[in-house]
């Protein structure tokens, strides 16, 4: 069975800093990882995804994130933080056995951003 | 801009009443799915649909929660009769494609709140 483990519920960066959210998955097959923001009452948005191909995958807003398979994680960065980051963030890895692909998501972890 | 609708956004309702949520897929996606998010448990898969055959029910309540797609432009989930534990935020999503790497977009969710 696939899993998702997101280490920390809460982070808080200064404006500026770097911001680092940890995501680690478990998977018996290659997997598909994700990264979804969630900006307060609203639903989820896809920030990122990797699937295939390169590792180092590029997403919206200045995030990234890195397939690291050695290490199972997927650790998403940012490399200055602004206040409009402040949201929550869920990693989520694809459970494709067979055609389904329905997402298992980690719990969530909340970005601060201090002025 | 397609965006996935859901109504009502906010429900509040009394235990033992018979609650209806809605979801507009976007349209000519074929994978429509219902979570819900609960501070204690996260985001849960409850069910979803493709080309609005139910696929996987098992997250839900059956003895009380129903989820149909009456047409591929309607999704619905029902709760009767509802309970105080069933308060929560629900978000239907829908996606395109039959393979797992494809992304699933979120609606604003429905804030059910049981008294």
């Amino acid at each position: 069975a696939q899993s998702v483990t997101q280490l920390g519920s809460h982070v808080s960066v200064s404006e500026g800093a770097l911001v680092l959210l940890r995501c680690n998955y478990s998977s018996s097959v290659p997997p598909y990882l994700f990264w979804y923001v969630q900006y307060p009452n609203q639903g989820l948005q896809l920030l990122l995804k990797y699937t295939t191909g390169a590792t180092l995958v590029k997403g919206i807003n200045g995030f990234e994130a890195e397939f690291k398979k050695s290490e199972t994680s997927f650790h998403l960065t940012k490399p200055s933080a602004h206040m409009s980051d402040a949201a929550e963030y869920f990693c989520a890895v694809s459970n494709y056995g067979g055609s389904q692909g329905n997402l298992i998501f980690g719990k969530g972890t909340k970005l601060s951003v201090k002025p | 801009d397609a965006r996935v609708t859901q109504t009502p956004r906010h429900k509040v309702t009394e235990m033992g009443q018979e609650v209806t949520m809605r979801c507009q897929p976007i349209l000519g996606h074929n994978t429509v799915f219902w979570y819900r998010q609960t501070m204690m448990q996260g985001l849960e898969l409850l069910a979803y649909f493709r080309n609005r055959a139910p696929l996987d029910d098992s997250g839900m309540p059956k003895d009380r929660f129903s989820a149909e797609m009456p047409d591929a432009t309607l999704a619905t989930l029902k709760i009767q009769p509802s309970e105080p534990r069933d308060s929560a935020v629900y978000f239907c999503a829908s996606a395109l494609r039959d393979r797992s790497d494809y992304e699933q977009y979120f609606g604003p969710g429905t804030r059910l709140t049981v008294t």
